[in-house]
């Protein structure tokens, strides 16, 4: 069936550094994918998103990164602040069904280090 | 993008009782949908809710347990019913541009325990 999941449910990196944050999906019709950071508390808040016509996409200081042929997502976040501490999913549109219907992976617990 | 608050923020139920979320949305929207999040989970859609006409309901929920009304474009309810401890999770409202392929945008959450 369909399914997002990452590969590594928590992540620690020590402040300034880099992180990457890995999702792998299954639905090969998905064509449209987003990141969302979840902080204590809080809904998920929007990230950045890529379609699937685009291998690579960059904001600030984050970059999604899209590779179809082994259905693989990324999210990389440069220089990491304790900011950015929080839960992040990632999601994907699925085979059809209401625009609303995002498959969302099970997450990743970014903590940072100060 | 769209402010979204959610009523209330927390609650503690009692089995068996019912409780109502309402959503409010600062300006008209055209999709309107309601998530559950469990307890260290992720999210998983529950129904749209349609204005003017029933809500569609995902695979595993049905209108008996979580009656949903969108009177307006700006507004929707998600009650749960007859609730059990079960139930108690994260109620996210979320609504979406009106582009195709739009990303949704939340509300913070009502977090319900049920006891």
């Amino acid at each position: 069936g369909e399914s997002v999941g990452l590969h590594l449910p928590t992540l620690s990196v020590q402040e300034g550094d880099n992180s990457i944050i890995n999702c792998a999906y299954s639905n090969s019709a998905s064509d449209y994918f987003i990141w969302y950071k979840q902080e204590s508390g809080k809904g998920p808040q929007f990230i950045i998103d890529i379609r699937s016509n685009m291998d690579k996409r960059q904001g600030q200081r984050v970059t999604v990164l899209l590779n179809k042929t082994v259905k693989h997502l990324s999210l990389q976040i440069a220089a990491t602040q304790p900011g950015d501490s929080a839960v992040y999913f990632c999601a994907e549109n699925g085979s059809g069904g209401s625009q609303g219907n995002l498959i969302f992976g099970k997450g990743t617990k970014l903590s940072v280090k100060p | 993008s769209a402010v979204i608050s959610q009523k209330p923020s927390r609650d503690i139920c009692q089995r068996g009782t019912s409780l109502t979320i309402q959503c409010q949305v600062d300006s008209q929207v055209t999709m309107m949908f309601w998530y559950r999040q469990q307890p260290g989970q992720s999210l998983t859609l529950i129904a749209t809710a349609n204005q003017g006409s029933e809500a569609t309901y995902e695979s595993g929920f049905v209108i008996d347990k979580f009656p949903i009304s969108r009177p307006n474009l700006t507004f929707s309810t998600l009650t749960v019913s007859n609730m059990s401890p079960e139930d108690s999770s994260i109620y996210l409202c979320s609504v979406a541009g009106d582009k195709n392929n739009s990303p949704l945008h939340f509300g913070n959450g009502t977090r319900l325990t049920v006891t």
